[in-house]
């Protein structure tokens, strides 16, 4: 059964440095999201992908981030400057067009330290 | 904007009986509920979702409802199993963006413990 991936799944840096956390959605989705989720908290929305633009994007995704398909595969996530407070697990889903259901990764878990 | 409330947030239940864990939301423009099973170092996975223009949904074990006029919905596991033991995640479901972007707001997960 097709999933979506995630990479790397732990991955550990210094406040103030770029990451780029990387999906590959469901090969037939055309709908991608990035939520994520800090420890013991609930899962939370930061932005939607559609057609190669942001589609909605929340409080949370600031100028810091940014999201980009920069191939027909993968979809990406990066923070320019990251904070100790991007620790978190975050999670890629996609969906495919005209239904509803959305389909997780298995996370990423960043760490700033 | 939807806020989604889950109750209650850990439940503890003897292997074969039935759990219930309730959501009540508050955007009546909300149309479509899933449940997330999320296990312990794993992303969410959907089990089972509803939408606005039915009542309930079942699927084995596992029967989902919907009160409209209340704006709850209830998940419900029958003849629990050892390895139901998860966190819950209800979400809502809220259009939005262009193309119809369809964020998922979620509640603050039930943490379900089967004891066998």
């Amino acid at each position: 059964e097709p999933e979506v991936t995630q990479t790397p799944s732990h991955q550990v840096t210094q406040m103030g440095q770029e990451v780029i956390l990387r999906c590959v959605p469901i090969s037939n989705h055309l709908y991608f999201y990035w939520y994520r989720q800090i420890l013991g908290q609930k899962v939370e929305f930061l932005v939607s992908f559609y057609n190669n633009e942001i589609s909605e994007k929340s409080e949370i995704f600031d100028d810091q981030f940014s999201v980009e398909r920069p191939d027909g595969s993968n979809f990406t996530l990066k923070i320019r400057s990251t904070k100790l407070e991007d620790s978190a697990m975050y999670f890629c889903a996609s969906r495919v067009g005209g239904r509803d259901e959305q389909f997780f990764g298995p996370g990423t878990r960043l760490t700033v330290l | 904007g939807e806020n989604v409330e889950q109750h209650p947030s850990t439940l503890s239940v003897q292997e074969g009986d039935s759990a219930v864990i309730k959501c009540t939301y508050s955007d009546s423009a909300s149309n479509y509920f899933p449940w997330y099973k999320q296990e312990l170092g794993k992303g969410p996975q959907l089990i089972i979702d509803i939408r606005s223009n039915v009542g309930e949904k079942k699927d084995q074990r596992i029967a989902v409802t919907l009160n409209k006029t209340a704006k709850h919905f209830s998940l419900h596991i029958t003849e629990t199993q050892p390895e139901d033991s998860a966190v819950y995640f209800c979400a809502a479901s809220l259009k939005g963006g262009r193309g119809g972007s369809e964020k998922l707001v979620f509640g603050k997960g039930t943490k379900l413990t089967v004891n066998p």
